[in-house]
């Protein structure tokens, strides 16, 4: 496996279930991070961990949690999600999250629907 | 607040020259980057501007004004291929990038 993978790739899930997205980097990269892309909107950052702690958070709901044992996994915990929330969920990651040029790599991403 | 402004939808030619326009203000500036994305595809690493000027990449250029706060993505020579989003973001005082909605690119044949 090279770059950025995630899984699953599609995700249909009752507003009940609790299910977690997984996101590896093989990159050896320090920071990693979860966006939200909607249709038609910027991408949302929502959490961004480097070297295993998690430095941002913008003001996400608590249905979302995120984790990440180690700087090369990043899950995204998720339970009791509305309609809402249905998205496309992108994981990042880059070698620093401050300083200077920071090109971010990309995973494919998990489209998530809520029903 | 912090804002990026880039057109929704462009439709250009085959063969022919396309810009896409993004304009910015962002509480500091720490570097503008271009991304393409192909539709249900990751988000691609095109451009890193950070000093004004032109930066050409093959048949892809990218252009910053920091004092106009504003850049540029030039596609030359355009392929078929070329058809995706095209987003804009910019790195703040944080280092956190602040991203625009996308320009969605059409080239007809």
């Amino acid at each position: 496996e090279t770059g950025v993978t995630q899984t699953p790739r599609h995700l249909v899930m009752g507003m009940t279930n609790k299910k977690s997205l997984k996101c590896e980097q093989h990159l050896g990269h320090n920071a990693m991070y979860w966006y939200k892309q909607s249709a038609k909107k910027p991408l949302e950052l929502m959490f961004v961990y480097s070297l295993e702690e998690r430095v941002e958070n913008n003001s996400v709901p608590s249905r979302f949690s995120p984790e990440c044992p180690n700087s090369s996994h990043l899950f995204l915990h998720l339970h009791t999600l509305q309609p809402e929330d249905s998205a496309l969920y992108l994981c990042a990651s880059s070698q620093d999250p401050l300083g200077g040029y920071n090109e971010q790599f990309f995973g494919p991403g998990t489209r998530l629907t809520v029903l | 607040g912090q804002n990026i402004d880039q057109p929704t939808e462009m439709t250009a030619t085959e063969g022919a020259i396309v810009q896409i326009n993004c304009t910015y203000q962002t509480s500091g500036f720490n570097g503008l980057f271009w991304y393409q994305q192909h539709a249900g595809e990751a988000p691609t690493f095109l451009s890193y501007n950070v000093l004004d000027g032109l930066e050409e990449k093959g048949r892809f250029s990218s252009f910053l004004s920091r004092s106009k706060g504003y850049s540029y993505l030039l596609l030359k020579e355009l392929q078929m291929k070329d058809s995706a989003s095209y987003l804009c973001a910019v790195a703040d005082s944080n280092y956190q990038l602040i991203w625009g909605a996308g320009t969605k690119l059409i080239i007809k044949p």
